[in-house]
């Protein structure tokens, strides 16, 4: 079954204990990217990737790294969380192409900073 | 660059109400257009795309015309259900154009349906 999982679900940690929280996809998409989801916010793009070993920052990567060193893996890292970093982090891989493919999600990470 | 811009909620209706929600885009070149849809405690699913002027998506009952004089895709349905009750977000996608492409939301729209 063509999927995108994340880990953890859910996730309390406490301020300054680095994290990570994987994603994987199924597929062969060289596209993935991080968002963060926030009430009145929507979806902000945290980081993207176009392919292995290219990685490009979104709208708000202040606070987090990411790598991508194979294609079906994109963790994000948390360095050194702080509570404004408590959010829903989601996972998504696309095709790299112009042909209108969809974006594929996770269920979603729901993190919280203490 | 691109942007997308998408009507504020929430927006609560009756059971068989028609419903709009508004987008609109700006972009360069041909991107394709999306809307996925968010079930509560869940990730976002695609909805309904197109990818090209003048194009209509539909899925389940909604549909949405890509309106390049407009730069509009809006979200109608004819007669909403409780079921369909969830979040909205509208998308553009340029993948593939070039190496600053991406896939970009909209803030999303909360709908919420009483029986």
């Amino acid at each position: 079954e063509a999927q995108v999982t994340q880990n953890p679900r859910y996730l309390i940690t406490v301020t300054g204990k680095k994290l990570t929280v994987t994603c994987s996809q199924n597929m062969n998409h060289e596209y993935m990217s991080w968002y963060r989801q926030d009430p009145g916010l929507g979806l902000r793009q945290i980081y993207y990737s176009m392919n292995v070993e290219v990685t490009d920052k979104g709208d708000v990567p202040e606070g987090y790294k990411v790598s991508r060193k194979e294609k079906r893996n994109f963790p994000l890292i948390l360095e050194s969380p702080s509570p404004n970093q408590t959010s829903l982090y989601f996972c998504a891989s696309s095709p790299w192409t112009p042909l209108g493919t969809e974006a594929f999600f996770g269920q979603g990470t729901r993190l919280t900073v203490v | 660059g691109n942007s997308v811009t998408q009507m504020e909620g929430p927006v609560t209706l009756s059971e068989e109400a028609f419903l709009t929600i508004n987008c609109t885009y700006t972009a360069t070149g041909y991107p394709s257009l999306f809307w996925y849809v968010q079930y509560p405690g869940e990730g976002l699913q695609l909805l309904l795309k197109a990818t090209k002027a003048d194009d209509k998506g539909s899925n389940k009952g909604f549909e949405a015309t890509y309106r390049k004089e407009t730069t509009s895709f809006h979200l109608e349905k004819g007669s909403v259900q409780v079921s369909d009750s969830a979040v909205y977000f509208c998308a553009l996608s340029d993948l593939g154009y070039s190496s600053a492409s991406k896939i970009i939301f909209g803030s999303g729209t909360r709908l919420s349906i009483r029986p």
